[in-house]
């Protein structure tokens, strides 16, 4: 079946520091993929998301491409702040409504 | 506009005792999910409701678990009786009725402990 892994945490850095979150897939069709994040005390709520093959998404800064011939979707942010930290999921739908997540991964921001 | 409401936030029980969560979605979403959310790992699927019609329950565990979504608004998830395992979050989502952009609104989640 659908499945989505991503890389384990957790993973602390320093603000303005390189975030990379990798995130991989496997899936029969032509799936959608997501980025949600859980900040603390609050919901899982939509980051960003790309439909198609070649799609980045984009939203505060997080950018993700979907590259189809490596099956994958990695999360990046040039520069980190405190605000992000987080938990992040990569998530992949492949018929519109069913989500499928992977484990998610615990970012901490040092200030 | 509100969110995803669900209550309790935290409940403690004891094992074999019932429990009940309760999700409001959000005005207008026909479609609302109940998800399990283990400590660590990501949230897994446990029902899925277009309207009032559970149209995915394939990952329910039916001989404890039930849920309903009476007039295909709230719903309600219960556990009789609960076991140590059950002991995660409860998450519900709704959206639209299309729901072909994939992006689902999750509520804060209901804490269930089991001792």
């Amino acid at each position: 079946g659908d499945s989505v892994t991503q890389m384990e945490g957790p993973v602390t850095l320093s603000e303005e520091a390189f975030l990379t979150i990798n995130c991989t897939y496997t899936a029969t069709g032509y799936p959608s993929l997501f980025w949600y994040v859980q900040y603390p005390g609050e919901g899982l709520q939509l980051l960003l998301k790309a439909t198609k093959a070649d799609d980045k998404g984009s939203n505060k800064g997080f950018e993700a491409t979907y590259r189809k011939e490596t099956t994958s979707f990695h999360l990046e942010k040039g520069s980190v702040q405190v605000s992000d930290s987080a938990v992040y999921f990569c998530a992949l739908s492949d018929l519109g409504y069913k989500l499928s997540f992977g484990a998610g991964t615990t970012v901490t921001v040092r200030a | 506009e509100a969110g995803v409401v669900q209550s309790p936030r935290y409940k403690i029980i004891e094992k074999k005792q019932p429990v009940a969560f309760w999700c409001n979605p959000i005005s207008g979403h026909n479609t609302l999910y109940w998800y399990l959310q283990n400590l660590g790992q990501g949230p897994e699927l446990l029902i899925r409701y277009e309207n009032e019609e559970a149209v995915d329950d394939s990952q329910l565990p039916k001989d404890r678990f039930s849920a309903e979504r009476l007039k295909g608004v709230d719903s309600t998830l219960k556990i009789q009786p609960a076991e140590l395992g059950d002991s995660a979050v409860y998450l519900c989502a709704s959206s639209p009725a299309t729901g072909a952009t994939g992006e689902l609104f999750f509520g804060e989640g209901s804490r269930l402990t089991v001792l």
